[in-house]
């Protein structure tokens, strides 16, 4: 299995809605990530997960909380989320850090 | 702080022309990666250049890495429609907060019969 799997493909919240992105490789992949993209830009770094530790963007609001219950598995809560946020959601994974990465199609997330 | 620019940001081209897209780094990183975007799709990854010098092609694309000068390029020859995308260069920023790419704004590119 060499993909990159995201759950949902598109979500569509409330600014008062708790939910929660899943992304999912069984490449057994160290490294994991959350990226976010906003239309015609490109993706910006928020998480990363090496050996299931976590390294944070500083700039990434609290309202995003991840997750990483197990090698396999990524998870990115969202709360209390603004229009703003509105975007594409990236997960990427790769063998090692600095690996090549690969990426899922993401979860397309509407605010409202 | 690594940053990563490209140029140009927006490209039209013919099939069958040849070009060039440019990739820019700050600081130095030791590896460079080029990833493909069609639209409403994620992204494709291309090449992964791990040394100065490092030069890899695939079919019609080719790219190469000059870590003296910081710079990578991406050689399209005699293009074809199927190129169009949108073509990012990305470096890998380690050693301050979270690890992982940042990317160039990325080369919209549009190739016409």
């Amino acid at each position: 299995d060499t993909e990159v799997t995201h759950t949902p493909k598109h979500l569509v919240m409330g600014m008062t809605n708790k939910k929660s992105l899943k992304c999912e490789q069984h490449m057994g992949h160290r490294a994991m990530y959350w990226y976010k993209q906003k239309a015609k830009k490109p993706p910006e770094l928020m998480f990363v997960y090496s050996y299931e530790k976590l390294s944070i963007n500083e700039s990434v609001p609290s309202r995003f909380s991840p997750e990483c219950p197990n090698s396999s598995l990524l998870n990115l809560h969202l709360h209390a989320l603004q229009p703003e946020d509105s975007a594409l959601y990236l997960c990427a994974s790769s063998h090692l850090l600095a690996d090549e990465q690969f990426f899922g199609p993401g979860t397309r997330l509407t605010v409202l | 702080e690594l940053k990563v620019e490209q140029n140009p940001l927006f490209l039209s081209m013919q099939e069958g022309k040849n070009y060039t897209i440019y990739c820019n780094y700050s600081t130095t990183s030791d590896r460079l990666y080029w990833y493909r975007q069609d639209p409403g799709k994620s992204l494709e990854s291309l090449f992964v250049l791990l040394s100065n010098g490092a030069v890899k092609q695939e079919g019609r694309l080719m790219a190469s890495l000059d870590t003296k000068a910081r710079l990578s390029t991406l050689h399209i020859t005699a293009a074809v429609h199927d190129l169009s995308a949108t073509y990012f260069c990305a470096g890998y920023n380690s050693g301050g907060g979270a690890d992982g790419l940042t990317f160039g704004k990325g080369t919209h590119l549009i190739i016409q019969p």
